[in-house]
């Protein structure tokens, strides 16, 4: 059981705009930056989103973050092919420990 | 480039200790500027942080497996390594290495960030 909650799916055809929610508490979310990796097929976690809604150079500005409360979502428009993957959310809990969604597989129709 | 690229046994057997290693090329763990991180993904679940440490030996550890967790760092040889004691199957898992970025708050604070870049991962089965 993950402490952030991811949908375990979601879906889209190309070029429509999808988004994956992220929920969390006041202990992570609420008061802390989300960040969220993506996870091609057979390959190692990749950084996409980084403190809410910044993007690392190289991320095409189709992927976005935002945060309100203690959820948090990501939106990918102009859905392509090749973003098929899973999607995770992290956070740092208070708790002292990060924390991360138990993922989303992200299907392109 | 910076490049994380993790070694160690694919087979642990059952109460026995996991140990990984981790080096790194294209940059210096000596930097004041990153942590180095592990985190693991068991197969077909998602992923769980580890534990971070400083090139100083500063570290944090996730308080659910703090008591079997040792993570080191090695500057001469740019590595970092980890130590997981009294393995299970649940411990059964793909093992990364990644960069672990450092940001300063508003107040001052020293916190950590993201994790980037990963290195591609070890698959270590626990079993007899």
């Amino acid at each position: 059981q993950s402490v952030l909650t991811q949908p375990p799916s979601a879906s889209g055809t190309p070029g429509q705009r999808v988004t994956i929610s992220c929920s969390g508490s006041s202990s992570n979310i609420g008061s802390n930056y989300v960040y969220w990796y993506q996870q091609l097929p057979g390959t190692a976690p990749k950084l996409l989103i980084y403190r809410n809604n910044q993007r690392p150079s190289g991320v095409p500005d189709r992927f976005s973050g935002s945060k309100s409360g203690t959820s948090a979502s990501l939106a990918i428009s102009g859905l392509r092919s090749e973003d098929e993957a899973d999607y995770y959310c992290a956070a740092w809990d208070d708790s002292l420990s990060w924390v991360f969604g138990g993922g989303t597989k992200l299907t392109v129709l | 480039q910076l490049q994380l690229q993790e070694s160690g046994p694919g087979l642990v057997k059952p109460s026995e200790t996991l140990s990984l290693t981790c080096t790194v090329s294209g940059g210096s763990i000596s930097s004041s500027s990153y942590y180095w991180g592990w985190i693991r993904q068991p197969p077909g679940k998602g992923l769980e942080w580890i534990g971070s440490i400083y090139y100083s030996g500063s570290t944090y550890y996730n308080p659910s497996l703090k008591s079997r967790v040792t993570i080191s760092v090695d500057t001469s040889k740019n590595q970092f390594s980890l130590k997981l004691s009294s393995v299970t199957a649940a411990d059964t898992a793909v093992y990364y290495c990644a960069r672990h970025g450092i940001m300063i708050t508003f107040g001052g604070v020293i916190a950590l960030d993201w994790f980037d870049p990963w290195g591609q991962g070890t698959l270590v089965t626990v079993s007899s």
